[in-house]
């Protein structure tokens, strides 16, 4: 069965820091795709990537960066140079591709607090 | 016009009142979900709908009752429900099932 694993549950950082956020998945897929995405305080879960189990490349997209490494089975979101508008709580999630969408797992959540 | 839209954003009702949540998608996807998100609890599928057809009911209770007339809508009809089916309820939708989910903002319920 498919997991998400986000141990963090809150972390405050103060403007400015680098912070990272886990995420450790659980499938025994060979073909899967990861995510991540942002609750803000309206209630709107935003997609931020999304990574399928072949691509192992990094990404950055601004100050946002993503390390997937599947040797440790992890999804891990780092932001450079945080501010006050990242404070929202991150979704890791993960989806099968033999079933995708039907079998969309999300994480617990990690609730990011950015203080100025 | 935002991708996904719900309504109402807040409703609050008592145990024996029937109500209706509403989502639409202007993203022209197939795929419409309904997400419960209850405090301190992962997000919970409850329904998918591909082209009008239920696909998925994730053991959910008969007092929530979807409906789907066309890919644009999607309902959640409520009825009889109990203090604990106070959540948030996001509704998602996706380019059949190639496509990350685009949500709405979630209809927060409160059941008195």
């Amino acid at each position: 069965a498919q997991k998400v694993t986000q141990a963090q549950t809150e972390i405050s950082v103060v403007e400015k820091e680098d912070v990272t956020l886990d995420c450790v998945y659980e499938t025994r897929d060979t073909t899967y795709y990861l995510f991540w995405y942002k609750q803000p305080p309206s209630g709107e879960l935003v997609f931020l990537i999304r990574r399928n189990s072949f691509d192992e490349q990094n990404e950055i997209s601004g100050r946002y960066s993503w390390n997937f490494q599947k040797s440790t089975s992890s999804f891990n979101f780092t932001i450079t140079a945080s501010q006050v508008v990242d404070s929202a709580v991150y979704f890791c999630a993960l989806s099968e591709a033999y079933n995708y969408g039907q079998n969309f797992v999300f994480g617990p959540g990690t609730r990011l607090s950015v203080l100025p | 016009e935002t991708g996904v839209t719900q309504t109402p954003r807040h409703l609050v009702m008592g145990m024996t009142n029937k109500k209706s949540l509403k989502c639409e998608q202007h993203l022209g996807h197939n795929a419409m979900y309904w997400y419960k998100q209850s405090a301190k609890k992962p997000l919970e599928l409850m329904f998918v709908y591909n082209f009008k057809e239920q696909t998925e009911n994730n053991s959910v209770p008969s007092r929530f009752s979807p409906e789907c007339p066309n890919s644009s809508h999607l309902f959640l009809h409520l009825h009889t429900l109990q203090p604990e089916d106070s959540a948030l309820y996001l509704c998602a939708s996706s380019q059949d099932f190639s496509g990350e989910l685009f949500f709405g903002e979630g209809s927060r319920l409160t059941v008195l």
